[in-house]
């Protein structure tokens, strides 16, 4: 069976801490890995797609990938309290639409 | 930006009632649209996948009898739960695939809230 493993959490961290949240994967056959995050009673909003091995940054994200070792994570540098959400690692296989969610981190930035 | 626009944002009904959710694609046409449910601290978990001018396709242990979905426009897919019991109260978001070609973004709706009384 496809999967994600996430860790639950809660994480917490210190405002302006680097928050680091990770996610693996099962399918090897795994092509594109999305990070979206969830505030309480709303929907997904995405934050960074990765595609390739390596680092993708965007501002304060940095999102991290390596398909031999099958994890993706997502940094989150200077902790803001409004990143305090629970975050999803998603990925979706070649040729597909269909995205499979991890059961997502909560995040605590402490002010 | 791309908006996928949801409604309605919250629905209570009373057991053995049908509840319609409504998804459109604003500004774009989606040939395929997917239907998720989210229970309380939850993963979302792929209902399935509506396709344009023809039958959804359902994932394992959803029963597409009891979850109606039409897609009968380029904009617009429809759930319908049907005889709707209290089990069935969940948050349902719809998503389309946006950013063009290639680009393999989804995104959501805001949602709809069902509590079944």
């Amino acid at each position: 069976q496809k999967e994600v493993e996430q860790n639950s959490g809660p994480l917490s961290v210190p405002e302006g801490a680097i928050a680091s949240l990770n996610c693996t994967y099962s399918d090897r056959g795994s092509q594109s890995f999305f990070w979206y995050r969830q505030y309480s009673g709303k929907s997904p909003e995405l934050i960074m797609s990765i595609y390739s091995n390596g680092d993708k940054e965007d501002g304060r994200f940095t999102a991290q990938l390596n398909k031999a070792s099958q994890y993706v994570s997502l940094l989150i540098r200077d902790s803001q309290p409004s990143d305090s959400a629970t975050y999803l690692c998603a990925w979706r296989g070649a040729g597909s639409y269909q995205l499979t969610f991890g059961k997502g981190t909560k995040l605590s930035v402490i002010p | 930006g791309a908006v996928v626009s949801q409604h309605p944002s919250r629905v209570i009904c009373k057991s053995g009632t049908s509840v319609k959710i409504e998804c459109r694609s604003l500004d774009f046409q989606a040939t395929t649209m997917f239907w998720y449910r989210q229970f309380p601290k939850q993963s979302l978990m792929l209902m399935a996948t509506s396709n344009e001018g023809s039958k959804a396709t359902y994932e394992q242990g959803v029963e597409k009898d009891k979850f109606l979905i039409n897609h009968a426009s380029l904009t617009l897919s429809t759930l319908t739960v049907t005889s709707a019991h209290p089990e069935d109260s969940s948050f349902y978001i719809c998503s389309a695939e946006t950013g063009g070609s290639g680009a393999n973004v989804l995104t959501f709706g805001a949602g709809s809230r069902l509590t079944v009384l």
